[in-house]
């Protein structure tokens, strides 16, 4: 059964701490994407990856970090220089930059 | 960041009834434009992917229109269901860029 996971549902993040967000799929896609999602606004793309070992930064990158060591894995880490974490996070994958985009669940980031 | 608008930001709809909403983006430089829905509690999923000048896609009472000199799209749904209620997202790309730019998105609530 293709598709993408995201793992954590839902995450509390310490003050000070860094946390992992899991993104995994067996579409066999070259591409991948991790977006953020504030309320009222649209998606905003964080990393994205077009290849293995490769990643480019997006439009808030900033207190963020992905590795990109298996063509199906993507993790993000939200580190503790992030000052706004809390938003719900999608990770996406594609054939190729442009392409359609497949969607995982999302994980939503609480402060606690 | 270039911005992608899309109008209205929500809309109710009756039964039966037919609606449309638009998405407007930079005409300079254009290469592809996606429109995704978004149901609640699920991923965003892929309706079209739109690349000419006029370029009009169907699925099932779904479509949408391209013009890319004026640079807007518009989605189309036909005899609304309560199963269409679901955020409508657009997002563009310039050459260039390769990079998803995505609106706000559109909320339809569709009732019985």
């Amino acid at each position: 059964d293709g598709g993408i996971t995201q793992s954590p549902k839902y995450l509390f993040r310490k003050e000070g701490q860094n946390v992992t967000l899991s993104c995994e799929q067996n579409l066999n896609h070259d591409a991948m994407y991790w977006y953020r999602q504030d309320p009222g606004q649209g998606l905003r793309l964080i990393y994205y990856s077009q290849i293995v070992n490769d990643f480019q930064k997006g439009d808030i990158a900033e207190g963020y970090s992905v590795s990109r060591e298996k063509k199906e894995s993507f993790p993000l880490t939200v580190t503790s220089a992030q000052k706004n974490p809390t938003a719900f996070y999608l990770c996406a994958s594609s054939m190729g930059q442009g392409e359609t985009q497949y969607f995982g669940p999302g994980t939503r980031l609480l402060v606690l | 960041i270039l911005n992608v608008e899309q109008s209205p930001q929500s809309l109710h709809v009756q039964e039966g009834d037919s609606t449309n909403f638009t998405c407007s983006f930079p005409s300079s430089n254009f290469y592809a434009l996606h429109w995704y829905r978004w149901e609640t509690a699920k991923s965003p999923e892929a309706l079209f992917v739109m690349t000419l000048n006029g370029d009009e896609k169907k699925k099932g009472r779904i479509s949408a229109t391209l013009n890319t000199k004026e640079g807007y799209s518009y989605l189309y749904i036909k005899g609304s269901q309560p199963e269409d209620s679901a955020t409508y997202l657009c997002a563009f790309i310039l050459f260039s860029w390769g990079k998803l730019q995505f609106g706000a998105g559109t909320q339809v609530v569709v009732t019985p």
